[in-house]
């Protein structure tokens, strides 16, 4: 089993629908988490990040940590064709030196117009 | 303020040949990473440095894969020889130090093995 599973894509939704992305995981020492967005043919930037539990707003994209349930979550409110993109989730381990970075497999998105 | 840069972007070898990908991070970043990217998969660590030394590399194929950050700024991962298998893409990251949380990648090189 690995540590970070994430929903398969691919997943196409219409422009203006609120998009839902999940991951979960099965290490209880990870503290951080992020949400990465990569466009075809580019390395992946950071999205969003969250320490420990709670939600992040930021714009049109929240992004909420449920510890207990080992669940993450992003959400997209008002999607954009300029939305399309893998979407990636990292978590890692706190600590001085940080933990390794670990990612999901990443959900493939398409907002048609 | 440049990002992360990598060379080549494509390379298309035929198998047991080497191949060596360069990677410059963003200049005051103290920590480096290498990362293989499969179709369809996340990043998977290869090597973290931290300055010149290399701090984690669990993940690295020592039997034909080596990686090198002389004066810890630049670095550079080679395959010898390269498999079939090595078809992938290789991204470069970098970090203000390990603690960092956010990783600024490069666009990655990608390796077709034939």
């Amino acid at each position: 089993q690995k540590e970070v599973e994430q929903d398969p894509g691919p997943l196409s939704v219409p422009e203006g629908a609120i998009v839902s992305l999940n991951c979960t995981y099965s290490n209880s020492a990870f503290q951080y988490f992020m949400w990465y967005r990569q466009y075809s043919r580019k390395g992946p930037e950071l999205l969003m990040y969250t320490y420990s539990s709670g939600n992040k707003e930021d714009g049109r994209f929240t992004a909420q940590v449920d510890k207990s349930s080992k669940y993450i979550s992003l959400f997209i409110r008002d999607s954009q064709p300029s939305d399309s993109a893998t979407y990636l989730c990292a978590m890692r381990s706190s600590g001085n030196q940080g933990g390794k970075l670990i990612f999901g497999q990443g959900t493939e998105l398409s907002v048609k117009p | 303020e440049a990002g992360v840069v990598q060379s080549p972007r494509y390379k298309i070898i035929e198998k047991k040949q080497p191949v060596a990908f360069w990677c410059n991070p963003i200049s005051g970043h103290n920590t480096l990473y290498w990362y293989l990217q499969n179709l369809g998969q996340g990043p998977e660590l290869l090597i973290r440095y931290e300055n010149e030394e290399a701090v984690d590399d669990s993940q690295l194929p020592k039997d034909r894969f080596s990686a090198e950050r002389l004066k810890g700024v630049d670095s550079t991962l080679k395959i010898q020889p390269a498999e079939l298998g090595d078809s992938a893409v290789y991204l470069c990251a970098s970090s203000l130090n390990l603690g960092a949380y956010e990783q600024y990648f490069g666009p990655g090189t990608r390796l077709t093995v034939t």
